[in-house]
């Protein structure tokens, strides 16, 4: 079954360091996610990425974040000044089609494990 | 009203026992529904998308009632690998605002015991 690699599982960083969390979506795949799950809270939206721009970002997603895919098969979320709140669990997720994912949903990752110390 | 709202729990059931999840959503125009399974420090995994018609896949059957904005699973004759954290998922759709997000209810533990 095709799945989304992430990458690393979990990164321990400085305050104030730049952190970039890796992302292998499914081949096939259009839309691309990242979502966040700060312990013990619920699953949290970010922004999501087709046709090579942003096409919706949350309130979190702020100047601090950004999103790349700089070659056909990564994507890539950069936080660029970490703040100890931004420690969470950091899922990325990829979808044939928008609505949700249709019928196949989301494929979600893993998860990359950030936490800011 | 939270966007998307669910029983928050936990529930601990013996083997073998019917358990229902109840979920309600506040932007009525929302178009897709679904609900996940989330296992302690797992990733987020699709169990079944919830149709008007209601669906069923085995074990587990999928409610959904627009005019209440109400979302419901049932799992029957649950298992010791049903433990993990239900979790009420809800797409907006264009209609409802976004194509691209799904917004998570908090999520429901369920533990099934021997």
């Amino acid at each position: 079954e095709p799945e989304v690699t992430q990458t690393p599982s979990h990164q321990v960083t400085q305050m104030g360091q730049e952190v970039i969390l890796r992302c292998v979506p499914i081949s096939n795949h259009l839309y691309f996610y990242w979502y966040r799950q700060i312990l013990g809270q619920k699953v949290e939206f970010l922004v999501s990425f087709y046709n090579n721009e942003i096409s919706e970002k949350s309130e979190i997603f702020d100047d601090q974040f950004s999103v790349e895919r700089p070659d056909g098969s990564n994507f890539t979320l950069k936080i660029r000044s970490t703040k100890l709140e931004d420690s969470a669990m950091y899922f990325c997720a990829s979808t044939r089609t928008g609505e949700g994912g249709g019928n196949y949903g989301y494929t979600f990752g893993s998860g990359t494990r950030l936490t800011v110390v | 009203r939270k966007e998307v709202e669910q029983d928050p729990g936990p529930f601990n059931v013996p083997e073998g026992a019917t358990v229902a999840f109840n979920c309600t959503y506040s932007n009525s125009a929302s178009q897709s529904f679904f609900w996940y399974r989330q296992d302690c420090r797992k990733e987020p995994k699709l169990l079944m998308s919830v149709y008007s018609s209601g669906n069923e896949d085995g074990r587990f059957t999928a409610q959904l009632n627009r005019a209440s904005q109400y979302i419901s699973l049932l799992i029957r004759d649950s298992k010791l690998s049903d433990s993990a954290t239900y979790l009420c998922v809800v797409n907006p759709g264009l209609r409802g605002g976004s194509n691209y997000k799904l917004t998570f209810g908090k999520g429901t533990l369920l533990t099934v015991n021997p």
